[in-house]
């Protein structure tokens, strides 16, 4: 079945700075990655995705990079604020969602 | 427009004991999916209910059940509960289900068992 690390499992930033999380999955079935951010008592949110069919994808801050060859996929926040701090989560879905162990991110003032 | 809502939001039982939790889905959205968030670990699916079948199941045992209503709400039923079912139990809807579609989470239900 699908497998899914992430990578780091903590990150601190200093606000401003850039972030990066790096996903590796196993089944080059999966063919959506979607990417979640939870806060302390929250539900998983989701912040961006990607499908298969694309290389990237950008929203605001925020931009996602697959490259389905090597099967990883990437996270990347710039301009970082201090309400970025949360744990991010990749997933991989073919026909079942998995998800990987989560990256602690810190936005240092 | 209400958010996907969870019931209770925090429970406490005892091993042996069976517990229910409730899921209402976003209004429009006919699928529901239910997983287990063990702390410091990303959820692990568990079911997924579509027009009130199951679609999908992952790899928890025979004490885990759900079903889905007519409304498309849906409850996840535990038995024989063990110290190591205590975890954060989310649900997620969506409008179809299908793969590519975004998944919405409620807040979930926190489940001790001591």
């Amino acid at each position: 079945g699908e497998n899914v690390e992430q990578h780091p499992s903590t990150l601190s930033v200093q606000e401003g700075d850039s972030a990066v999380i790096k996903c590796t999955y196993s089944d080059s079935a999966s063919n959506y990655f979607p990417w979640y951010k939870q806060e302390l008592g929250k539900g998983p949110q989701l912040i961006i995705d990607i499908r298969s069919n694309v290389g990237e994808k950008k929203d605001q801050r925020i931009a996602v990079t697959l490259n389905k060859t090597a099967k990883h996929f990437s996270l990347h926040i710039t301009e970082t604020q201090p309400e970025d701090s949360a744990v991010y989560f990749c997933a991989a879905r073919d026909d079942k969602i998995i998800f990987g162990k989560g990256t602690r991110l810190h936005i240092l003032p | 427009d209400a958010g996907v809502t969870q019931s209770p939001t925090h429970l406490i039982k005892t091993r042996g004991q069976h517990v229910t939790l409730r899921c209402s889905p976003i209004s429009g959205h006919k699928s529901v999916s239910w997983y287990q968030q063990v702390l410091g670990q990303g959820p692990q699916f568990i079911f997924q209910y579509y027009e009130k079948e199951e679609r999908g199941r992952g790899n928890f045992p025979d004490r885990f059940s759900a079903r889905q209503f007519p409304n498309y709400s849906s409850e996840l039923n535990v038995n024989a509960l063990l110290l190591g079912d205590s975890a954060l139990y989310l649900c997620a809807s969506s409008r179809t289900g299908t793969t590519n579609e975004k998944l919405f989470f409620g807040s979930g239900t926190q489940l001790s068992v001591l």
